[in-house]
């Protein structure tokens, strides 16, 4: 039973316009989400996170939004670029944090 | 630092084969798991350890052992290779503090068995 749900698979957005990834989750006990950005060939890398005592966390042109009470987040990029074409992955931590659930991604491309 | 390394980058197996696969990091973390990834799955966990000599399973652990008898490295065996085993396999690793869950990953290996 998957627990991050991202239900759209893939995005198509032209360059300079808002990228929003979606993500949804069932235990109400997760207290910290995660984003990870990942290019083929490579492994995933951290892109932005929120504790859940915040609704909104900006780090440039990324920020993610918590709504608690429909447990879900998004993700958003502004403006976006070429360059943040790849998968982009929601997840929270498992347990105290050994290891993460993840969703199953969603292939963002962003074109020019 | 090297960051999380993993080695082969890319293997082929014939079906009923073993092999293992290395996983190393150098930023003293204490956990460290492994994942694979399938097209439209997502990354899910295969076995996971909080520590030097602990090592538990995650939610896809059949047909793989692992074990953690120093705190660097984490490697993941194939007992008896199956074409189901075809996968991108990531390890990771991460500090153990309440405030701080980010996940390092490697740069995978791309498994393909025949």
């Amino acid at each position: 039973d998957q627990q991050v749900k991202q239900n759209s698979p893939s995005l198509s957005v032209q360059e300079g316009r808002i990228s929003i990834l979606n993500c949804d989750y069932t235990n109400s006990m997760f207290d910290y989400f995660l984003w990870y950005k990942k290019y083929p060939a490579e492994g995933p890398t951290f892109l932005i996170s929120i504790s859940s005592i915040k609704d909104k966390n900006e780090d440039g042109r990324f920020t993610v939004f918590l709504n608690k009470s429909a447990k879900h987040l998004s993700l958003h990029i502004v403006p976006s670029q070429p360059g943040d074409s790849a998968v982009y992955f929601c997840a929270a931590p498992r347990g105290s944090g050994y290891a993460l659930n993840f969703g199953k991604g969603t292939s963002l491309l962003v074109t020019p | 630092n090297a960051g999380v390394t993993q080695t082969p980058k890319f293997q082929v197996l014939k079906t009923g084969q073993s092999m293992t696969l290395q996983c190393a990091q150098d930023m003293n973390h204490e956990y460290m798991s492994w994942y694979r990834q399938d097209p439209g799955m997502g990354l899910r966990l295969i076995h996971y350890s909080v520590g030097a000599g602990i090592t538990d399973q995650g939610e896809v652990p059949n047909g793989y052992n692992v074990s953690r008898s120093t705190t660097e490295d984490f490697p993941l065996r194939l007992l008896s290779a199956a074409p189901s085993q075809t996968s991108v396999y990531f390890c990771a690793s991460s500090y153990s503090t309440a405030t701080s869950d980010t996940q390092y990953f490697g740069p995978g290996t791309r498994l393909t068995v025949l």
